[in-house]
């Protein structure tokens, strides 16, 4: 059982450039997140998920889009990467959005240049 | 979205009890209080969670506050392995989403 699965694990950027970040879970969880956390900071959600075709905004939505095209993947995409979105993200998944405890991946650490 | 008040740091001996306070007034009925550790270079992993009641699990206890505006986790024997940061985070009721504020450092000290 892999749980959460983040890739890449680690990725270095120019100003500018886009991509995107894979999160994938086989435990058929209907809710997912991302949440972001910057240096001595806790985490701030970006995106969530109730299921597949629905999103709705976090925290700190700006300059990031998310998709949710099945149960499984919920990719996080950067448009146009900014110094200031350098930081370490995380993906979570739980059965629902309330009651259950999160899942979350071993995070993505992203550096824009 | 109601938010958390916890102190910065804590420390305690190892074998000994830990109780990590925190405060939540703004609390509203439907918020399902959470607790979440995270170590160093780790995502964060959940611990506990309750509504009203106490609740206990093979990790830790949680005490809620007959009027839920604090709780106070409880680690029964602190190990080394327990130095992390704890967060104490409101679930909304609505939207499930986990507002997360700076947590609170634990060091054990052998």
């Amino acid at each position: 059982n892999a749980g959460v699965t983040q890739t890449p694990k680690f990725q270095v950027l120019k100003t500018g450039q886009s991509m995107t970040l894979q999160c994938a879970q086989d435990m058929n969880h209907e809710y997912m997140s991302w949440y972001r956390q910057d240096p001595g900071m806790g985490l701030r959600l970006i995106h969530y998920s109730v299921g597949a075709g629905i999103t709705d905004q976090g925290e700190v939505p700006n300059g990031y889009n998310v998709s949710r095209s099945t149960t499984e993947d919920f990719p996080l995409r950067l448009l146009s990467a900014a110094p200031s979105q350098t930081s370490v993200y995380f993906c979570a998944s739980s059965y629902d959005r309330v009651n259950q405890p999160q899942h979350f991946g071993d995070g993505t650490r992203l550096s824009i240049l | 979205d109601a938010k958390t008040t916890q102190p910065n740091s804590m420390e305690s001996n190892e074998e000994e009890p830990v109780h990590l306070p925190c405060n939540h007034s703004t609390i509203s009925g439907t918020d399902y209080i959470h607790w979440y550790r995270q170590l160093p270079s780790q995502g964060p992993e959940y611990v506990i969670h309750g509504l009203t009641s106490n609740v206990n699990n093979r990790m830790a206890s949680l005490a809620i506050a007959e009027d839920r505006k604090s709780s106070t986790l409880i680690l029964h024997r602190a190990t080394l392995r327990d130095a992390a940061v704890y967060y104490c985070i409101l679930s909304s009721g609505n939207t499930g989403k986990l507002i997360f504020g700076q947590g609170t450092t634990l060091q054990v000290k052998p």
